[in-house]
């Protein structure tokens, strides 16, 4: 059975930093591209992040460009979120999601709230 | 960026209904490898989102047959043959053909 869970969110100020992870299990996690989306409290699903299966490839958002970082570790089957600089507007339920041109997995999600 | 855009955004149904969400896209969604990627997604309250169907008609593993998902081009609909309460929720369409990837506002489905 395919499983993602999400951890390492919380509340943190303004300009602090976090890091999520996503433990993968039950596929072989070193042969997909895996995604980060985030929602807003009462909002809609946005993309995040985006990486290959390797790690070698990165992709992000542009509300997130330059300050988050997405990286994997395949021999750990987890998947990374490190967050600097947080605004306000970052905080969101954070998602990790197995990719195949569509989300056919993805985790309980992870609270991250950024407020002083 | 490709805006998706779904409507209605607001669904009341009677149970045993059917119903119908229609969702446009800013541009076409045929990918150069002739494929379409365009999925629907459920969002259940208080749940992660589930993928109900993926390249315009093909439902996931799971998924009940009162689903199905058809349209071509930059114009896509999900119906719903008849409403079960499990069906409340929110639904997203969502396009994976041209980066990034981007989501429909969202259509509440709701029981009348």
């Amino acid at each position: 059975e395919v499983q993602l869970v999400e951890s390492g969110g919380g509340l943190v100020q303004p300009g602090g930093s976090l890091r999520l992870s996503c433990a993968a299990s039950g596929f072989t996690f070193s042969s997909y591209w895996m995604h980060w989306v985030r929602q807003a409290p009462g909002k809609g699903l946005v993309w995040v992040s985006r990486i290959n299966s390797d790690g070698s490839s990165t992709s992000y958002a542009d509300s997130v460009k330059g300050r988050f970082t997405i990286s994997r570790d395949n021999a750990k089957n987890t998947l990374y979120l490190q967050m600097n600089s947080l605004r306000a507007e970052d905080t969101a339920v954070y998602y990790c999601a197995r990719s195949e041109n569509h989300y056919g997995y993805w985790g309980q999600g992870t609270l991250v709230t950024v407020s002083s | 960026d490709i805006v998706m855009t779904q409507t209605p955004l607001s669904s009341p149904v009677t149970l045993g209904q059917p119903a119908s969400i229609s969702c446009r896209s800013s541009q076409s969604l045929v990918h150069s490898d002739g494929n379409t990627y365009l999925s629907w997604l459920q969002q259940r309250p208080g749940q992660p989102p589930r993928l109900l169907i993926y390249k315009i008609s093909n439902r996931f593993s799971g998924v009940p047959d009162r689903f199905s998902g058809s349209g071509a081009g930059t114009d896509f609909t999900l119906k719903i043959s008849r409403v079960e309460a499990e069906d409340v929720g929110v639904y997203y369409c969502m396009q994976a053909t041209q980066f990034p990837w981007t989501f429909g506002q969202g259509t509440k489905v709701e029981i009348k």
